[in-house]
């Protein structure tokens, strides 16, 4: 059973450009969240996703957007990239979105912005 | 967010227990109590919950006070490869996301 899996494993990009990345859920869930990791520091919920809607939001600003498709899957869209989006983008999906549900991450992005 | 508070760092020696502290004196009554831990160049991985009472799963044990303004994740036989940092985090019952902190850098000598 292939466990939460994301894609690319790292990317390049300039400041100004448009980045999008992609989530594959475990097998069995339907509730995948973004967060992103600087370096030296903890994850940073950024949104999370359930019946293809944005259920709840952190604080991040509207350059970030997201999307689920029927199969679960998600994608993460950061516009107009700014240095400081340089980051670890994780992906985590659960069985539902209940804070019971423990949360499964994948190995995350890596994006250098430069 | 409730806030939780963790020693920025602890040692251990191979095969023996490891038991780190957390406290969250302003927890609510419908908050759950997460631990999640992040290997070197991983994503984060859940270890175990609780709400009130104290859990045992196979990788670690919950001790919750019984105010529950802290909690105690055991270690009982820490190995190499629990070398890791662990995250102690309150998640209302309503609340969909994790609120991670610093959490604890725990180290395991051979």
């Amino acid at each position: 059973d292939a466990g939460v899996t994301q894609s690319p494993t790292h990317l390049i990009k300039t400041r100004g450009q448009q980045v999008t990345l992609r989530c594959s859920p475990k097998s069995g869930h339907d509730t995948v969240s973004w967060y992103q990791q600087a370096l030296g520091q903890g994850p940073q919920f950024i949104f999370q996703y359930y019946e293809e809607e944005e259920r709840q939001r952190g604080n991040f600003p509207d350059r970030f957007s997201g999307h689920q498709f029927p199969n679960y899957s998600s994608e993460l869209n950061v516009n107009a990239l700014l240095l400081g989006d340089s980051a670890l983008y994780l992906c985590a999906s659960s069985p539902g979105p209940q804070a019971y549900n423990e949360q499964f991450f994948g190995p995350g992005t890596r994006l250098t912005v430069l | 967010d409730a806030k939780t508070t963790q020693p920025n760092s602890m040692e251990s020696n191979e095969e023996e227990p490891v038991h780190l502290p957390c406290n969250h004196s302003t927890i609510s009554g419908t908050d759950y109590i997460h631990w999640y831990r992040q290997l070197p160049s991983q994503g984060p991985e859940y270890v175990i919950h609780g709400l009130t009472s104290n859990v045992n799963n196979r990788m670690a044990s919950l001790a919750i006070a019984e105010d529950r303004k802290s909690s105690t994740l055991i270690l009982h036989r820490a190995t190499l490869r629990d070398a890791a940092v662990y995250y102690c985090i309150l998640r209302d019952s309503n609340d969909y996301k994790l609120s991670f902190g610093a959490g604890t850098t725990v180290t395991v000598r051979a």
